[in-house]
């Protein structure tokens, strides 16, 4: 099946530096990927969608100066998390797009903690 | 708009029981509909799925029927185990649209 691949699985950091999160498609080519935010105990959260050679499109309240992302090609879509905070430690996850069956296939998650 | 309501967590059942957990939505339209499990640790993963009414999703011996006259997809398990215990999704997807709408998880305990 699709595999899709986020690196590093876990990230700890200090407040004002940069974290930045890999999302691949393995065995597939994916024109589009999900960004998502999960905070413990609760469902999921779109911070954005990912849309390979244009801009990502944000949710609303999502700021897209700090979540910076790239989907530079068709199986590698990047989060850069800049100047990070403690209220942005929680869990992100990945989910890449294929239309042939029209499915997303997620990531393992990152979890991020910053100090 | 479109949104899914899943049964508040968690659920505690001992192992074989029979497992129901309910999910509804509003969507117009003929939406697909969704299972999602996130087992402790790990990413989330497809569980099974329908896409037009009165299909039947199966996967691992869960399953769950699209009733459009009722706007469900409740999951069902005859006989639940401990390997079970996880988080579960229910989702839709708007046929006008790629992106999923997310219910706010439930988390299921089996207990030996």
């Amino acid at each position: 099946g699709a595999v899709v691949s986020q690196h590093p699985s876990w990230v700890i950091c200090k407040s004002g530096t940069s974290v930045k999160i890999e999302c691949r498609s393995l065995d597939f080519q994916a024109t589009t990927m999900f960004w998502y935010r999960q905070f413990p105990k609760q469902s999921l959260m779109l911070m954005a969608t990912s849309n390979e050679g244009s801009k990502a499109t944000y949710e609303q309240g999502v700021e897209k100066d700090k979540f910076l992302i790239n989907h530079a090609s068709l199986t590698l879509s990047t989060l850069t998390v800049t100047s990070a905070h403690p209220e942005d430690s929680s869990f992100y996850i990945c989910s890449a797009f294929t239309r042939e069956g029209w499915e997303q296939f997620f990531g393992p998650g990152t979890r991020l903690t910053v100090l | 708009g479109n949104s899914v309501t899943q049964m508040e967590g968690p659920v505690t059942l001992s192992e074989e029981a029979f497992l129901t957990i309910n999910c509804t939505y509003t969507a117009t339209g003929y939406p697909s509909l969704f299972w999602y499990v996130q087992y402790p640790g790990e990413g989330l993963q497809l569980l099974l799925k329908a896409t037009k009414a009165d299909d039947k999703g199966s996967n691992k011996g869960f399953e769950a029927t699209y009733r459009k006259e009722t706007t469900s997809f409740h999951l069902e398990k005859g006989s639940v185990q401990v390997s079970d215990s996880a988080v579960y999704f229910c989702a839709l997807r708007p046929d006008s649209n790629y992106q999923l709408i997310w219910g706010a998880g439930t988390k299921l305990i089996i207990k030996p």
